[in-house]
């Protein structure tokens, strides 16, 4: 089936830092989203993206829809202690409600 | 309240068990879905339902079955248990009628093991 390549599979940062990762597929998708999932609970929606180049924040977070509609990018602020846990690109396409996620992205920071 | 629940939490059992995973929501979605979760692969989509009398396989059915109950209820069965089922499930909700139906909301998540 298809596959989201998400990138990269992990990464280790001091608090302040920066953080970006992005997802990438062969197929074209309509729909990106990013989630984050904290140890022992359920993904919890963070951006939603319905449109090629468009970008959206939520508070420090900014994600970007590619123009290809083939990938899309996660941005990280000032990272904070609570900004640890394992970050998802899902996506899907009109027509077809199920979503296709990718394999995952942790983020730990360092003290 | 959470919107999305799932019971039990956690799950140890023995292989050829049989088992039921639960899922509520009181978000009044339409459509439901049972996601497995091992680590290295992502979710995994196992089965979805759209309404009351709609079910369909994902990408991974063997070994698994659905019961949609009522709108708000959507358990996830497998029938004789076997140790590669061990994983974290999730149930997920989405809104049919608004413009964002992709959008998935998740509970928070079963981890069974099974000796």
């Amino acid at each position: 089936g298809q596959q989201l390549n998400q990138s990269p599979q992990s990464m280790f940062i001091q608090e302040g830092e920066d953080v970006s990762m992005n997802c990438t597929s062969s197929s074209i998708f309509n729909t990106w989203l990013w989630y984050k999932q904290d140890p022992g609970e359920g993904p919890v929606l963070l951006i939603a993206l319905y449109k090629a180049g468009e970008l959206t924040s939520n508070g420090r977070l900014t994600a970007q829809f590619g123009i290809t509609r083939k990938d899309s990018f996660l941005n990280i602020s000032a990272s904070i202690p609570s900004d640890v846990g394992i970050y998802f690109c899902a996506a899907s396409f009109f027509g077809n409600e199920k979503l296709t996620f990718g394999t995952g992205t942790r983020l730990t920071i360092i003290p | 309240d959470a919107d999305v629940t799932q019971t039990p939490r956690n799950r140890i059992t023995k292989t050829g068990k049989r088992i039921m995973l639960e899922c509520s929501q009181t978000k009044g979605h339409d459509r439901m879905y049972w996601y497995r979760q091992d680590p290295g692969l992502g979710l995994r989509l196992i089965y979805y339902s759209f309404d009351v009398k709609d079910i369909n396989k994902g990408e991974i059915s063997d070994g698994y079955s659905v019961s949609r109950q009522a709108q708000a209820k959507f358990s996830l069965s497998l029938e004789s248990a076997i140790p590669n089922q061990t994983a974290l499930y999730f149930c997920a909700t989405s809104d049919l009628s608004g413009s964002n139906y992709n959008e998935q909301f998740f509970g928070p998540g079963t981890r069974l093991t099974v000796l």
